[in-house]
């Protein structure tokens, strides 16, 4: 299995409260998503980073921001959570180089649940 | 979905039996590729194929891909309960991101 690790697997918190999922990879991949999987449902790109300091958005529009300070930490924020972000958020990383869409390697996911 | 869909959503098979999944796609690919995602857990990646290339093998996994029909299909031989997971096929359309399609739900029954 990849070497991607996502903090914490599971977080129930209520409503207004500021969250950061965190997301951590030990392979040195310079790209990194996050995608929003709903329970059986297909996953949507909400945003991803081609190296440090790049961040872009993703297909499905978020209220969440990312940051990529460090080449291996690409974090999630959500200034005010609210119940229609409840859903599961999958942190992804691939490799380098010139060929384009190579495999991404996926972390379990955290199962986040607003109150 | 946006770019992949996958054919049946759910699908039942003995142990033993080969299980084939299939999935459409809506537009011009550079590659297409398969990913297993076992309850709770991240998804993970099985096989690539790329737009040039019509037939793909990985031990007991076998990928087709008809560029024409814009269709792919994955069979899995000789299927074990641990085969038991969601599969989904991602395709690159573009120079950078995959699109998933909505996954094909697969229980082998021992």
């Amino acid at each position: 299995e990849a070497d991607i690790y996502q903090t914490p697997r599971y977080l129930v918190i209520g409503t207004g409260k500021k969250i950061t999922l965190e997301c951590s990879q030990t392979m040195g991949h310079d790209k990194m998503y996050w995608y929003q999987q709903d329970p059986g449902m297909e996953l949507h790109l909400i945003h991803y980073s081609y190296g440090v300091n790049s961040t872009e958005k993703g297909d499905l529009s978020s209220e969440s921001t990312v940051s990529r300070i460090r080449t291996e930490h690409f974090p999630l924020t959500l200034e005010s959570a609210r119940p229609s972000h409840t859903s599961q958020y999958l942190c992804a990383s691939s490799e380098n180089g010139q060929a384009l869409n190579q495999p991404q390697h996926f972390g379990d996911g955290t199962r986040l649940s607003i109150l | 979905s946006q770019q992949g869909e996958e054919d049946p959503q759910a699908l039942s098979i003995q142990e033993g039996e080969n299980a084939t999944m299939n999935c459409s796609y809506k537009t011009s690919i550079n590659n297409l590729q398969w990913y297993r995602q076992n309850s709770g857990r991240g998804l993970v990646h099985l096989i690539l194929i790329r737009s040039n290339e019509r037939e793909k093998h990985s031990g007991r996994l076998r990928v087709t891909l008809d560029t024409s029909k814009k269709s792919s299909s994955l069979l899995i031989t000789a299927s074990r309960a641990a085969d038991t997971a969601s599969y989904f096929c991602a395709t690159a359309p573009g120079a950078n991101n995959l699109f998933f399609g909505t996954g094909t739900r697969l229980t082998v029954i021992p």
